[in-house]
Formats: structure tokens, sequence, C-alpha cells
């Protein structure tokens, strides 16, 4: 079945660090990728998407490029700021599981001063 | 356009009880997915409901229920509660094909303690 996996947090960054967070996954189909975040007592937001190989999904400062040959959507961003501590899961969307999202155990992020 | 709302946001309840959560989708969305969020199993799809129609259902036992109304707004329901339905229970929405591209928009969750 579909599954996908993210790195182990927490993330601790100083703020203007680079950021990556390492997310593969494993479809029967040809799936759509997609990064939420969700902050402290709140739903997930999307925060970029990708639906193809090869395209880059971008918001906010933070990029994701879906690889099809390495089956990975890894989350990069230049410069963290202390609003970007949040938990973000990569997830995918597959038309196998009835199109339902499959998430990682997500990436806890702490950024500080 | 208004977001995806859920209600209620906290709950208690104890053993044995039952409970309906409620969601309504964004105006327009034909389609509201359900999940559990809990710390041990992470985020897990319960549902999805499709135009009053049950369209896709996740690994969960059979005291976890759903129906969706005309107006598309979606109740949730678990009925005989154990300790570990604690969780958060996120409601999602999307326009409605089954279409693998679309983005499905989260609500602020439902928070259950059963004690």
């Amino acid at each position: 079945g579909d599954s996908v996996t993210q790195m182990e947090g927490p993330v601790t960054l100083s703020e203007e660090a680079f950021l990556t967070i390492n997310c593969t996954y494993t479809a029967t189909g040809y799936p759509s990728l997609f990064w939420y975040v969700q902050y402290p007592g709140e739903g997930l937001q999307l925060l970029l998407k990708a639906t193809k190989a090869d395209d880059k999904g971008s918001n906010k400062g933070f990029e994701a490029t879906y690889r099809k040959e390495t089956t990975s959507f890894h989350l990069e961003k230049g410069s963290v700021q202390v609003s970007d501590s949040a938990v973000y899961f990569c997830a995918l969307s597959d038309i196998g599981g009835g199109n339902k999202l499959t998430f990682g155990t997500g990436t806890q992020l702490k950024v500080e001063l | 356009k208004a977001g995806v709302t859920q209600t209620p946001r906290y709950l208690i309840k104890t053993r044995g009880q039952q409970v309906t959560l409620s969601c309504s989708p964004i105006s327009g969305h034909r389609s509201v997915s359900w999940y559990q969020q809990t710390p041990g199993q992470g985020l897990q799809f319960l549902f999805e409901y499709f135009s009053e129609t049950q369209r896709n259902k996740g690994n969960f036992p059979g005291r976890f229920s759903g129906r969706q109304f005309s107006n598309s707004r979606s109740e949730m329901n678990v009925s005989t509660l154990e300790l570990g339905d604690s969780a958060l229970y996120l409601c999602a929405s999307r326009p409605g094909g089954a279409i693998r591209t679309d983005t499905q928009y989260f609500g602020p969750g439902t928070r259950l303690t059963v004690l």
C-alpha cells in the first residue's frame, strides 16, 4: 500500500538557517504530493503541492520538487524564521487509495533566535 | 470564502458513551473526509463522503460511522467510546470529483477526550 516516510524530529534551527525536511514515498500509482503545516492547537494548512514529476511546489519561501526517480519530495527553505516553528507533514494522494491522503509521521521544527 | 468549520472544538466524554462531531465544508465543496490524529498513530483516514454516499473507508472498527447531508455538511459518530478514541478529529473538504490532484482543506479539528 501507499506510505510516506519523513525524517525524525524535532529539528532545531537558528533563525535564518537553511531548512531541509526529507520525505520519501511509496505508491502503487502516480500520486500527488503535498506538504501541510500544523501550528499548535490548529488544524492542517496546505503549504504546497506538486501533481506530476519534476513539478516544483512553492509558497512562503518553502519549496519542494517532485522527484519520481528517487520517490522523494523534500521540503526546503533558504532562511527560516521563528514564525515557521510548527509541525510539517508530507502526504500523498493516489488513485489506488481512493485519493485519500496518506501522511508521514510529521516533523516538528523549532526555530530559535 | 469561509473555511471548513467543525463543532464542537472540544469535547469530554466518559467510556461507553457516544459522541457526534459536525463538519461544514467550504461552500461548493461536495466531498468531506475525516481523519483521526493521535500522538501514537499519527494522522489516519477514517472515511470520505461525497453526495451523501460513503466513497472510501479506512481501517477503523464499526463503532466509527458517518453521514453526509444534502447540503454537504457531515457528521461523524463514535459509539461505545474507549480511552483510545481520545484524539483530534479533523475534517477536510474538497470540490468533489475523485481527482488525485485535488487539495483537501482542513478544519481546526475537534479535540475529544475520553475519561
